[in-house]
């Protein structure tokens, strides 16, 4: 079962606008949420957390949103630059277990 | 300092061959990872080490066993490869002292392997 679920397998922005990826969890446990970013051949680096107890995180031009009660999270991009272009997949966490979504694929054309 | 290095970056097995891919972290990090990466499927978790000496399962753990040898390596082995197995697999560290998953997880560069 998918307990984490990105249903854009793939995103196209222009280079100085907003992207914004989402992603879905059903499991109710979870309690800490995380963003990583892949490029291809390397491994995922981390990009930016959300804890449960907070609605909003910022980090430079990138910021996580959590909705609790919907179970969504969402990672803005302001303004998305060419070196963006990469595969980002958002993470679900609880004391014992992690689980990822499938990936979004986005793409920042100059 | 090289983070997370792993062996080999590539291997093609035949079925029923076994293996063990090499995972090190130089980052004196407690807890260690073993993920799979299969297309439209995301990361999985294999097993996790939350110190030297104990391993435990996590989301998909069969047909795999792991050693965690000292704080800096934990390895990987398949004993009989089967087709189900080709995939790509990823090591992470973090410092996690209870195993747990909130602290930031830092990534190998993954070994991509086949079986036929």
């Amino acid at each position: 079962d998918q307990q984490v679920k990105q249903n854009s397998p793939s995103l196209s922005v222009q280079e100085g606008r907003i992207s914004i990826l989402n992603c879905d969890y059903t499991n109710s446990m979870f309690d800490y949420f995380l963003w990583y970013k892949k490029y291809p051949a390397e491994g995922p680096t981390f990009l930016i957390s959300i804890s449960s107890i907070k609605d909003k995180n910022e980090d430079g031009r990138f910021t996580v949103f959590l909705n609790k009660s919907a179970k969504h999270l969402s990672l803005h991009i302001v303004p998305s630059q060419p070196g963006d272009s990469a595969v980002y997949f958002c993470a679900a966490s609880d004391l014992n277990d992690m689980r990822f979504g499938a990936g979004t694929r986005l793409t920042v054309k100059p | 300092n090289a983070g997370v290095t792993q062996t080999p970056k590539f291997q093609v097995l035949k079925t029923g061959q076994s293996m063990t891919l090499q995972c090190a972290q130089d980052m004196n990090h407690n807890s260690m990872y073993w993920y799979r990466q299969d297309p439209g499927m995301g990361l999985r978790l294999i097993y996790y080490s939350a110190s030297e000496g104990t391993t435990d399962k996590g989301e998909v753990p069969n047909g795999y066993n792991v050693s965690r040898l000292n704080k800096r390596e934990f390895s990987l082995r398949l004993e009989s490869a089967a087709p189900s197995q080709t995939s790509v697999y990823f090591c992470a560290s973090s410092e996690s002292v209870a195993g747990g998953f909130t602290d930031t997880q830092y990534f190998g560069p993954g070994t991509r392997l086949t079986v036929l």
